[in-house]
């Protein structure tokens, strides 16, 4: 069974501040690594991928990946209140073409 | 044109109807995908169709029924549904259909079943 695990949340951050989004999985042959965004009754929205290891700078997007200890996160900088939403991580195992989603993190940012 | 367009957006139907879901995208995307996501859930995969074939169903009812007409298109025909099946109905295309490309998602379809 692969599973994608993420803390439900709510994370709450002031303004400003840098957030911090945690996933690990099981599968250690997993290759692509997806970050998606929904806002609330809305639909999810590819904000980032990674395949290697290190880091993806995106804007005030940056993934970071470390495969020997299977995780994958999102630090959002200069967090704002438009960044609330769940983020939800997906990741593509290997030999596999459908990614496995968490169950997502809640992400609050307040003024 | 980078969308995923669905229609409708909003939908309420008895038991006993029958309606169809509506997914169109012109990126050229080879691969299109039926997710149903309930509150506080991720999104779980219905069906898969690659190349306009039906590629993965999984184990969904046949009550769901999926069609491909062409690449730019995917309707979900939905008949005698249950109340547990009010759902938000995900269209979502990708390039390539190998996964590493990710997903274009539509913005949905709100479901209620009364």
């Amino acid at each position: 069974q692969k599973e994608v695990e993420q803390n439900s949340g709510p994370l709450s951050v002031p303004e400003g501040a840098i957030a911090s989004l945690n996933c690990t999985y099981s599968d250690r042959g997993s290759q692509s690594f997806f970050w998606y965004r929904q806002y609330s009754g809305k639909s999810p929205e590819l904000i980032m991928f990674i395949y290697s290891n290190g880091d993806k700078e995106d804007g005030r997007f940056t993934a970071q990946l470390n495969k020997a200890s299977q995780y994958v996160s999102l630090l959002i900088r200069d967090s704002q209140p438009s960044d609330s939403a769940t983020y939800l991580c997906a990741v593509l195992s290997g030999g596999s073409y459908i990614p496995t989603f968490g169950r997502g993190t809640s992400l609050i940012v307040h003024p | 044109d980078t969308e995923v367009t669905q229609t409708p957006k909003h939908l309420v139907m008895g038991m006993t109807n029958k309606k169809s879901l509506k997914c169109e995208q012109h990126m050229g995307h080879r691969a299109m995908y039926w997710y149903k996501q309930k509150a506080k859930k991720p999104p779980e995969l219905m069906f898969v169709y690659s190349y306009e074939k039906l590629s993965i169903n999984e184990s969904v009812p046949s009550r769901f029924s999926p069609e491909c007409p062409n690449s730019s298109l995917l309707n979900l025909h939905l008949h005698a549904l249950q109340p547990e099946d009010s759902a938000l109905y995900l269209c979502a295309s990708s390039q390539t259909g190998t996964g590493f490309d990710g997903y274009t998602f539509g913005s949905g379809t709100r479901l209620t079943v009364v």
